[in-house]
């Protein structure tokens, strides 16, 4: 079947600390896999995707590599800001645009 | 960018009752759209898979006499939950995809309290 798993929150860092929240899926064929965010009040905004193994996503200094071999798509800024702190979700779509999402991580970023 | 709007953002009711909640998409034409539930501090789970003109797909588990979708525009699906208990309370979550561009455009969400 299909399924996204990724990091219990929630994660604190200092202003301009390195993040990284994990992610790791399961799934028949080769999915697409994203990230989205979640800013407090807001619905899901697209964040970043890769569509295909070994393709990198990036925005907003935010990159994520589709780690085919470990089943992987990690998230990962080099420095983090206030304006971050929102929660994060990992999700990969299969087919048909059906989408599976992980539990979420909340990011917490303190001046 | 593409745009879903969801209304309302906040309901309360009455357990027994039924309420229903839109999902618009404001500047483009959304063929499909995607019913979603989140539980707090959980992820959001497909409820069920609203097509323009025709009857939703429902993911297993998922009661469609329950939860009623109507998709009778390209812009607007509905979704009501029927006889509305506490159980149901919950965060509920609409997206549109914009054909071809194979990405969801999310509402806001809307929290349903079942008192």
């Amino acid at each position: 079947g299909n399924s996204v798993t990724q990091m219990e929150g929630p994660v604190t860092l200092s202003e301009e600390a390195f993040l990284t929240i994990n992610c790791t899926y399961t799934a028949t064929g080769y999915p697409s896999l994203f990230w989205y965010v979640q800013y407090p009040g807001e619905g899901l905004q697209l964040l970043l995707k890769a569509t295909k193994a070994d393709d990198k996503g990036s925005n907003k200094g935010f990159e994520a590599t589709y780690r085919k071999e470990t089943t992987s798509f990690h998230l990962e800024k080099g420095s983090v800001q206030v304006s971050d702190s929102a929660v994060y979700f990992c999700a990969l779509e299969n087919n048909f645009n059906k989408f599976y999402f992980g539990s979420g991580t909340k990011l917490n970023v303190k001046p | 960018g593409a745009v879903v709007s969801q209304h309302p953002s906040w309901v309360i009711c009455k357990s027994g009752t039924s309420v229903k909640i839109e999902c618009r998409s404001l500047d483009f034409q959304a063929t499909t759209m995607f019913w979603y539930r989140q539980f707090p501090k959980q992820s959001l789970m497909l409820m069920a898979t609203s097509n323009e003109g025709s009857k939703a797909t429902y993911e297993q588990g998922v009661e469609k006499d329950k939860f009623l979708i109507n998709h009778a525009s390209l812009t607007l699906s509905t979704l009501t939950v029927t006889s509305a208990h506490p159980e149901d309370s919950s965060f509920y979550i609409c997206s549109a995809s914009d054909s071809g561009a194979n990405v969801l455009t999310f509402g806001a969400g809307s929290r349903l309290t079942v008192l």
